[in-house]
């Protein structure tokens, strides 16, 4: 099984609400990745959990806030966003750095109006 | 500085038309290099892991090589179904960790 889970599938959110995006996985894989990707652009890491210790893109606004709560989750917080922020969220696993290959989930559409 | 650079950008072929997608990387040590495939608005999806020159990885009607500069993706008489983008990354190691770089992709196009 190469399932990771993103959950929700879309989301449409105001640019003063406050919404989570879920990431799971049962491969047993000790990385976790968020990568943001806009049309016809590769993906772009934001965030990478390997071993549940952090590393973050310097460049990704505070608005975006990971959270780990264990080696299967991981979660994406967003508040204010801005309309540029519009985007195909994806999570990936990998089963241990990027070293390995990473499976990605199936993302999450999200529209800041 | 590290780089994965993917040519053609975009590619038309015709249906059993046979082709190469190039993904040509500029990183010392490599560590892997990975080709994906990717549908519009879905996550991509895994294919090959290459790790060292000379090795190779088929999977029905593709066919991934690697040389210490490049790797192609063999496409042998693809059908419609084959058209999305293929995306190469390889893992670069910066700020304490592993990521993966990936390349702009090659957007197949395989017409019926």
């Amino acid at each position: 099984d190469t399932e990771v889970t993103q959950t929700p599938k879309h989301l449409v959110m105001g640019m003063t609400n406050k919404k989570s995006l879920k990431c799971e996985q049962h491969m047993g894989h000790r990385a976790m990745y968020w990568y943001k990707q806009k049309a016809k652009k590769p993906p772009e890491l934001m965030f990478v959990y390997s071993y549940e210790k952090l590393s973050i893109n310097e460049s990704v606004p505070s608005r975006f806030s990971p959270e780990c709560p264990n080696s299967s989750l991981l979660n994406l917080h967003l508040h204010a966003l801005q309309p540029e922020d519009s985007a195909l969220y994806l999570c990936a696993s990998s089963q241990e750095g990027a070293w390995t290959e990473a499976f990605f989930g199936q993302g999450t559409r999200l529209t800041v109006v | 500085e590290d780089q994965v650079t993917q040519s053609p950008e975009a590619l038309r072929l015709q249906e059993g038309e046979s082709s190469s997608l190039n993904c040509s990387y500029t990183v010392s040590g490599l560590r892997g290099l990975f080709w994906y495939r990717q549908d519009p608005g879905k996550g991509p999806e895994f294919l090959f892991t290459l790790y060292s020159a000379g090795e190779e990885k088929e999977k029905e009607r593709l066919k991934a090589t690697l040389t210490k500069k490049e790797s192609f993706l063999h496409i042998t008489a693809p059908k419609p179904e084959d058209s999305a983008t293929y995306l190469c990354a390889v893992p670069r190691f910066s700020s304490g960790t592993y990521k993966y770089i990936f390349g702009t992709g090659t957007r197949l196009k395989v017409l019926a």
